[in-house]
């Protein structure tokens, strides 16, 4: 069974420049997740679809990012302008649904904005 | 204070030692709850899923959670150089926000030969 599926793996951009990540979830899972990691913590959600809805976006920035799930499969995440506290690790996780919510990760994005 | 505190370590043991790692949480609501170890530059990697209270084990894993402490553990027996990793606490709660994790900013560990 291939794992979820993020690109590009590395982005490195000038701030104000905006910034489009994608993600393909593992076959057959309903729910995706976008996390933000910091350096040296844990991930944070920022938005939770269950199939091409939005269920939970209250952690997202909605001044600067923006996220969709078209069809209800893949989901692009992107920021737009980027700024310089941006920089980290995003990564996407997949559910089959959410009651069984075991989160399988991508292995990430890491993003450096100068 | 967050909600998941876990103490980053970095924690340094030899190849066949007991590791413990464990977490605190505030939240009562916390119902499942799970390890994640995370190597450099990848993904978590979900290592063990617990529901309410009690202990799992898995090969040389085992976890353990006390709801009356609010405290989550994991043991690491025979501990393998190949185990030097960051692990992550992460929980959730039940309700409309069933399926956000909190995690913990993570236990870095080292198993030197």
């Amino acid at each position: 069974e291939a794992g979820v599926v993020q690109s590009p793996r590395y982005k490195i951009i000038e701030k104000k420049q905006p910034v489009a990540f994608w993600c393909n979830p593992i076959s057959g899972h309903n729910t995706l997740y976008w996390y933000l990691q910091n350096l040296g913590q844990g991930p944070e959600l920022l938005i939770r679809y269950e199939n091409e809805e939005a269920v939970d976006d209250s952690q997202l920035p909605k001044d600067r990012f923006s996220a969709e799930r078209l069809k209800g499969v893949d989901s692009t995440l992107k920021i737009q302008p980027a700024e310089l506290g941006d920089s980290a690790v995003y990564l996407c996780a997949s559910s089959r649904d959410q009651i069984n919510n075991e989160q399988f990760f991508g292995p990430g994005t890491r993003l450096t904005v100068l | 204070q967050k909600e998941v505190e876990q103490d980053p370590g970095p924690l340094s043991v030899p190849e066949g030692a007991i590791v413990s790692l464990n977490c605190t949480y505030s939240n009562s609501a916390f119902q499942y709850f799970m390890w994640y170890r995370q190597y450099s530059r990848k993904g978590p990697e979900l290592l063990m899923y617990t529901y309410s209270s009690g202990n799992k084990e898995d090969g040389r894993f085992t976890a353990q959670v006390d709801k009356s402490s609010k405290y989550i553990s994991l043991f690491i027996r025979d501990s393998q150089p190949s185990d030097s990793a960051t692990y992550l606490c992460a929980m959730s709660d039940r309700g409309s926000t069933l399926g956000r994790l909190y995690f913990g900013r993570g236990t870095q560990l080292t198993v030197w030969p």
